[in-house]
Protein backbone atom coordinates (compact mmCIF):
# COMPACT_ATOMS: atom_id res chain seq x y z
CA UNK A 1 0.00 0.00 0.00
CA UNK A 2 0.98 3.72 -0.21
CA UNK A 3 3.26 4.86 2.31
CA UNK A 4 3.06 8.24 3.82
CA UNK A 5 2.88 11.18 1.81
CA UNK A 6 4.21 14.79 2.71
CA UNK A 7 3.65 18.15 0.76
CA UNK A 8 4.78 19.94 -0.54
CA UNK A 9 8.13 18.46 -0.98
CA UNK A 10 9.96 21.56 -1.40
CA UNK A 11 8.90 25.05 0.17
CA UNK A 12 10.59 28.16 -0.03
CA UNK A 13 9.11 31.22 2.16
CA UNK A 14 9.89 34.86 2.76
CA UNK A 15 10.97 35.65 6.40
CA UNK A 16 7.35 36.06 7.82
CA UNK A 17 5.53 34.77 5.98
CA UNK A 18 2.78 31.72 6.85
CA UNK A 19 3.27 28.13 5.89
CA UNK A 20 1.38 25.22 6.19
CA UNK A 21 2.77 21.53 5.67
CA UNK A 22 0.49 18.58 4.68
CA UNK A 23 0.86 14.92 6.29
CA UNK A 24 -0.97 12.03 4.73
CA UNK A 25 -0.30 9.18 7.44
CA UNK A 26 -0.45 5.32 6.18
CA UNK A 27 -4.54 4.60 6.09
CA UNK A 28 -5.45 2.81 9.68
CA UNK A 29 -2.17 4.54 11.39
CA UNK A 30 -3.69 5.33 14.99
CA UNK A 31 -0.15 7.33 15.82
CA UNK A 32 1.30 10.27 13.85
CA UNK A 33 4.48 12.16 14.48
CA UNK A 34 6.49 15.42 13.72
CA UNK A 35 10.10 15.70 13.60
CA UNK A 36 12.40 18.61 12.30
CA UNK A 37 15.93 17.91 10.61
CA UNK A 38 18.29 20.86 10.29
CA UNK A 39 21.43 20.69 7.79
CA UNK A 40 23.98 17.99 9.07
CA UNK A 41 21.85 16.87 12.11
CA UNK A 42 18.83 14.07 13.27
CA UNK A 43 15.34 14.38 13.56
CA UNK A 44 14.22 15.91 16.37
CA UNK A 45 10.92 15.06 17.68
CA UNK A 46 8.25 17.91 17.23
CA UNK A 47 4.86 16.79 18.35
CA UNK A 48 2.76 13.37 18.40
CA UNK A 49 -0.84 12.38 17.77
CA UNK A 50 -3.23 9.67 18.65
CA UNK A 51 -5.92 9.78 16.70
CA UNK A 52 -7.37 13.48 16.75
CA UNK A 53 -5.34 13.67 20.03
CA UNK A 54 -2.24 16.13 20.54
CA UNK A 55 -0.87 13.86 23.57
CA UNK A 56 2.77 15.44 23.45
CA UNK A 57 3.95 19.05 21.57
CA UNK A 58 6.73 18.98 24.05
CA UNK A 59 9.67 19.56 20.99
CA UNK A 60 7.52 22.14 19.28
CA UNK A 61 10.26 25.28 19.10
CA UNK A 62 8.10 28.42 19.83
CA UNK A 63 4.20 29.05 19.80
CA UNK A 64 4.67 30.15 16.30
CA UNK A 65 4.31 26.43 15.72
CA UNK A 66 1.35 24.49 15.35
CA UNK A 67 -0.08 21.46 14.31
CA UNK A 68 -3.36 19.65 14.08
CA UNK A 69 -4.84 16.36 13.00
CA UNK A 70 -9.03 17.64 13.32
CA UNK A 71 -10.33 14.01 11.82
CA UNK A 72 -7.40 11.94 13.32
CA UNK A 73 -5.94 11.54 9.69
CA UNK A 74 -4.21 13.95 8.04
CA UNK A 75 -2.12 16.47 9.84
CA UNK A 76 -0.76 19.88 9.05
CA UNK A 77 2.04 21.33 10.42
CA UNK A 78 1.83 25.18 10.54
CA UNK A 79 4.66 27.52 11.50
CA UNK A 80 3.17 31.38 11.48
CA UNK A 81 6.19 34.92 10.86
CA UNK A 82 8.68 32.49 9.67
CA UNK A 83 12.28 33.04 10.35
CA UNK A 84 15.49 31.49 8.63
CA UNK A 85 16.05 29.58 11.49
CA UNK A 86 13.35 27.39 10.60
CA UNK A 87 14.46 26.46 7.76
CA UNK A 88 14.85 22.59 8.08
CA UNK A 89 13.67 19.45 6.71
CA UNK A 90 10.20 18.77 8.20
CA UNK A 91 9.58 14.95 8.76
CA UNK A 92 6.45 13.33 9.19
CA UNK A 93 5.97 9.75 10.66
CA UNK A 94 3.02 7.02 11.68
CA UNK A 95 2.53 4.10 13.03
CA UNK A 96 -0.17 1.52 13.82
CA UNK A 97 0.46 1.99 17.75
CA UNK A 98 2.47 4.20 19.62
CA UNK A 99 4.98 1.37 20.22
CA UNK A 100 5.48 0.52 16.84
CA UNK A 101 7.42 1.09 13.79
CA UNK A 102 7.60 4.19 12.97
CA UNK A 103 7.31 5.04 8.84
CA UNK A 104 8.52 8.44 7.37
CA UNK A 105 7.34 10.66 4.74
CA UNK A 106 9.74 11.82 2.10
CA UNK A 107 9.67 15.27 4.24
CA UNK A 108 8.88 18.53 3.14
CA UNK A 109 12.64 20.92 3.01
CA UNK A 110 11.49 24.50 3.75
CA UNK A 111 13.50 27.06 3.02
CA UNK A 112 13.18 30.94 4.85
CA UNK A 113 14.53 33.50 2.81
CA UNK B 1 17.35 13.38 29.52
CA UNK B 2 18.37 10.89 27.05
CA UNK B 3 20.80 11.45 24.84
CA UNK B 4 22.10 9.50 21.45
CA UNK B 5 25.70 9.88 20.33
CA UNK B 6 27.30 8.41 17.16
CA UNK B 7 30.75 9.35 17.23
CA UNK B 8 32.14 8.32 14.06
CA UNK B 9 30.96 11.32 10.88
CA UNK B 10 31.77 9.64 8.15
CA UNK B 11 33.29 6.18 7.45
CA UNK B 12 34.07 4.29 4.03
CA UNK B 13 33.78 0.37 3.42
CA UNK B 14 35.03 -2.00 0.47
CA UNK B 15 32.07 -3.48 -1.43
CA UNK B 16 32.01 -6.88 0.14
CA UNK B 17 33.22 -6.28 2.86
CA UNK B 18 32.22 -5.81 6.55
CA UNK B 19 31.74 -2.46 8.55
CA UNK B 20 30.71 -1.74 12.39
CA UNK B 21 28.80 1.41 13.27
CA UNK B 22 28.83 2.90 16.67
CA UNK B 23 26.64 4.36 18.78
CA UNK B 24 26.57 5.04 22.67
CA UNK B 25 23.46 6.24 24.17
CA UNK B 26 21.80 7.40 27.77
CA UNK B 27 18.48 7.24 29.06
CA UNK B 28 17.12 7.05 32.42
CA UNK B 29 14.13 5.26 31.17
CA UNK B 30 13.65 1.25 32.05
CA UNK B 31 11.50 0.45 28.75
CA UNK B 32 12.19 1.71 25.08
CA UNK B 33 13.34 0.15 21.87
CA UNK B 34 16.60 1.28 20.14
CA UNK B 35 16.94 1.62 16.07
CA UNK B 36 19.04 2.32 12.82
CA UNK B 37 17.46 3.85 10.06
CA UNK B 38 18.81 4.88 6.84
CA UNK B 39 18.61 8.02 5.18
CA UNK B 40 19.79 7.87 1.56
CA UNK B 41 19.42 10.94 -0.48
CA UNK B 42 16.08 10.97 -0.94
CA UNK B 43 15.36 11.54 2.58
CA UNK B 44 13.31 9.02 3.09
CA UNK B 45 14.17 7.98 6.61
CA UNK B 46 13.95 3.83 6.18
CA UNK B 47 14.23 1.37 9.44
CA UNK B 48 16.92 -0.90 9.40
CA UNK B 49 16.71 -2.89 12.73
CA UNK B 50 15.23 -2.27 15.85
CA UNK B 51 15.65 -4.53 19.27
CA UNK B 52 13.47 -3.76 22.40
CA UNK B 53 15.66 -2.97 25.43
CA UNK B 54 14.84 -5.88 27.95
CA UNK B 55 15.90 -8.46 24.85
CA UNK B 56 19.59 -9.91 25.50
CA UNK B 57 19.66 -11.52 21.92
CA UNK B 58 21.37 -9.41 19.52
CA UNK B 59 18.99 -8.73 16.43
CA UNK B 60 19.51 -9.37 13.30
CA UNK B 61 17.77 -8.05 9.81
CA UNK B 62 20.09 -10.18 6.57
CA UNK B 63 23.13 -8.64 6.05
CA UNK B 64 22.32 -6.35 9.39
CA UNK B 65 22.60 -7.25 12.55
CA UNK B 66 23.72 -5.09 16.44
CA UNK B 67 25.86 -5.45 19.69
CA UNK B 68 23.77 -4.27 22.06
CA UNK B 69 26.08 -4.20 25.58
CA UNK B 70 23.26 -2.66 28.06
CA UNK B 71 25.33 -1.75 30.47
CA UNK B 72 27.43 -0.27 28.39
CA UNK B 73 24.83 1.52 26.48
CA UNK B 74 26.41 0.67 23.26
CA UNK B 75 24.26 -0.52 20.39
CA UNK B 76 26.50 -0.65 17.56
CA UNK B 77 25.54 -2.16 14.15
CA UNK B 78 27.30 -4.60 11.71
CA UNK B 79 26.81 -4.59 7.75
CA UNK B 80 28.37 -7.57 6.16
CA UNK B 81 28.63 -8.19 2.70
CA UNK B 82 28.21 -4.03 2.21
CA UNK B 83 26.76 -3.21 -1.15
CA UNK B 84 26.85 0.16 -3.18
CA UNK B 85 22.92 0.45 -2.10
CA UNK B 86 24.40 0.38 1.56
CA UNK B 87 25.44 4.12 1.13
CA UNK B 88 23.51 6.35 3.22
CA UNK B 89 23.20 8.17 6.32
CA UNK B 90 22.65 5.86 9.62
CA UNK B 91 20.87 6.99 12.44
CA UNK B 92 20.73 5.39 15.99
CA UNK B 93 18.34 6.11 18.19
CA UNK B 94 15.66 5.22 20.92
CA UNK B 95 12.51 6.17 22.11
CA UNK B 96 9.31 4.28 22.78
CA UNK B 97 6.95 6.92 20.81
CA UNK B 98 9.29 10.32 21.33
CA UNK B 99 12.33 8.94 19.07
CA UNK B 100 15.77 10.32 20.23
CA UNK B 101 18.55 10.09 16.99
CA UNK B 102 22.13 10.67 17.16
CA UNK B 103 23.82 12.48 14.38
CA UNK B 104 24.19 10.45 11.84
CA UNK B 105 27.06 8.33 10.05
CA UNK B 106 28.03 9.25 6.54
CA UNK B 107 28.71 5.69 4.93
CA UNK B 108 30.31 5.23 1.72
CA UNK B 109 30.83 1.93 -0.32
CA UNK B 110 33.75 2.09 -2.51
CA UNK B 111 33.29 -0.40 -5.86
Amino acid sequence: GAGVSQSPRYKVAKRGQDVALRCDPISGHVSLFWYQQALGQGPEFLTYFQNEAQLDKSGLPSDRFFAERPEGSVSTLKIQRTQQEDSAVYLCASSLGVGDEQYFGPGTRLTVT
Amino acid sequence: AQTVTQSQPEMSVQEAETVTLSCTYDTSESDYYLFWYKQPPSRQMILVIRQEAYKQQNATENRFSVNFQKAAKSFSLKISDSQLGDAAMYFCGLGTYKYIFGTGTRLKVLA
